[in-house]
């Protein structure tokens, strides 16, 4: 079975700064999708970005990116200039081709101090 | 209006009683999932279903059900509910990832039904 872990419960960061959310995977398939899910306090699930796993160039979307590690299993979130609308829970997954489910990270809680 | 639907947004009930939430979708996807949201937990995959003859159990179905009326309904059951099972409760749909064509299967969401079983 395919497991996703955020190490990280909580993480803060001061607005305008770059913070970076960690998880890993388990895996032995080859072809998967690795996701990042915000959920700010109205709880709507939003997607923040997503990556191929036979794409090496690291997805970036606006002030987020990702650092991909395939062989390491690590899929790092960075978010840059935060602002405070970014604080929110934020959920790692992952997902392999064909017709499967999705997992889910136990979210890292990101709070933004002005 | 939204592309998924949950009803009810939040629902009280008493032990034992019958549970239905229900979903809609206009995204014309033939997947549909049901997830619940723990603290500390993530999201765990109760059913889902790739078709509406498709239906398969997910991590935690024990003291769930569900139908898939239609492409577009898919609806879960707590048939006698239990204080434990108070969460909140996400439906999902999604495309089938095809590598290289821009779809990787990712979920769209509904705005969360929140359970509270007393």
């Amino acid at each position: 079975a395919q497991t996703v872990t955020q190490s990280q419960p909580e993480m803060s960061v001061q607005e305008a700064e770059t913070v970076t959310l960690s998880c890993t995977y388990d895996t032995s398939e080859s072809d998967y999708y690795l996701f990042w899910y915000k959920q700010p306090p109205s709880r709507q699930m939003i997607l923040v970005i997503r990556q191929e796993a036979y794409k090496q160039q690291n997805a970036t979307e606006n002030r987020f990116s990702v650092n991909f590690q395939k062989a390491a299993k690590s899929f790092s979130l960075k978010i840059s200039d935060s602002q405070l609308g970014d604080a929110a829970m934020y959920f790692c997954a992952y997902r392999r081709t064909g017709n499967n489910d999705m997992r889910f990270g136990a979210g890292t809680r990101l709070t933004v101090k002005p | 209006d939204a592309d998924v639907t949950q009803t009810p947004r939040n629902r009280i009930t008493k032990t034992g009683k019958r549970i239905m939430l229900e979903c809609s979708q206009t995204k014309g996807h033939d997947r549909m999932y049901w997830y619940r949201q723990d603290p500390g937990l993530g999201l765990q995959l109760i059913y889902y279903s790739f078709d509406v003859k498709d239906i398969n159990k997910g991590e935690i179905s024990d003291g769930y059900s569900v139908s898939r009326q239609a492409q577009a309904k898919f609806s879960l059951s707590l048939e006698s509910a239990i204080p434990n099972q108070t969460a909140l409760y996400f439906c999902a749909t999604s495309d089938l990832p095809r590598p290289g064509q821009g779809s990787t299967g990712e979920l769209f969401f509904g705005e969360g039904s929140r359970l509270t079983v007393l």
